[in-house]
């Protein structure tokens, strides 16, 4: 079975550009979270999504979003890139009715300059 | 603020030695417990994890859970150098959130 997949793995934005982040779970698994990682800290809670429907939002400006598809896959977006926004950004797997952890995606190592 | 604190190290230990990580957090009404190991570069990838106070082993592995100091601990004998990583702890906070808070991890170097 294939694990979880996040796309692309890495990419290069300019200042007030758009990006758009995906990620698909592990195969029976209806929750995605997303979290953002910078260098030396521990993962940010960004989304979390079950069953298509936003189950949590963390402390991070309107100008992240997200959304899950009915195939349970999901897109992060961030718009107006600021040079803060230069992180990991991390797609997280999991069942969403037992609480057995997590399954990280390869994450994407977004840069913007 | 729900808090997760851990001790960002490095923390070096010799091949061999038992190496202990700790984390406290602040929520007393927290439930699950996890530990986190990445690799630099890498992604996060789960350990462990423990909802009820004591002891849970898994291999090398020991994680230690005393919720009434609200402390959580990983225990590695025999480590290894493969074992050098950042260790990262997770908490469950109250109310059935399935949205773990993380802590900023402790690096571990193992040395042979």
């Amino acid at each position: 079975d294939a694990g979880v997949t996040q796309s692309p793995t890495h990419l290069i934005k300019t200042r007030g550009q758009h990006v758009t982040l995906r990620c698909s779970p592990i195969s029976g698994h209806k929750s995605v979270s997303w979290y953002q990682q910078v260098l030396g800290q521990g993962p940010q809670f960004i989304f979390q999504y079950y069953e298509k429907e936003e189950r949590g939002r963390g402390n991070f400006p309107d100008r992240f979003s997200a959304r899950q598809f009915p195939n349970y896959s999901s897109e992060l977006n961030v718009n107006a890139l600021l040079l803060g926004d230069s992180a990991l950004y991390l797609c997280a797997s999991s069942s969403g009715t037992v609480n057995y952890g997590y399954t990280f995606g390869s994450g994407t190592r977004l840069t913007v300059v | 603020q729900k808090e997760v604190e851990q001790n960002s190290g490095p923390l070096s230990v010799p091949e061999g030695a038992i190496a202990s990580l700790n984390c406290t957090y602040s929520d007393r009404g927290s439930q699950s417990f996890f530990w986190y190991r990445q690799y630099s570069g890498k992604s996060p990838e789960l350990i462990m994890f423990i909802y009820s106070n004591g002891d849970k082993e898994d291999g090398r592995f020991t994680a230690q859970l005393n919720k009434a100091s609200q402390y959580v601990s990983l225990l590695i004998r025999d480590s290894q150098p493969s074992d050098s990583a950042t260790y990262l702890c997770a908490v469950n906070t109250s109310g059935g959130s399935y949205i773990p808070t993380f802590g900023r991890g402790t690096s571990l170097i193992v040395h042979p």
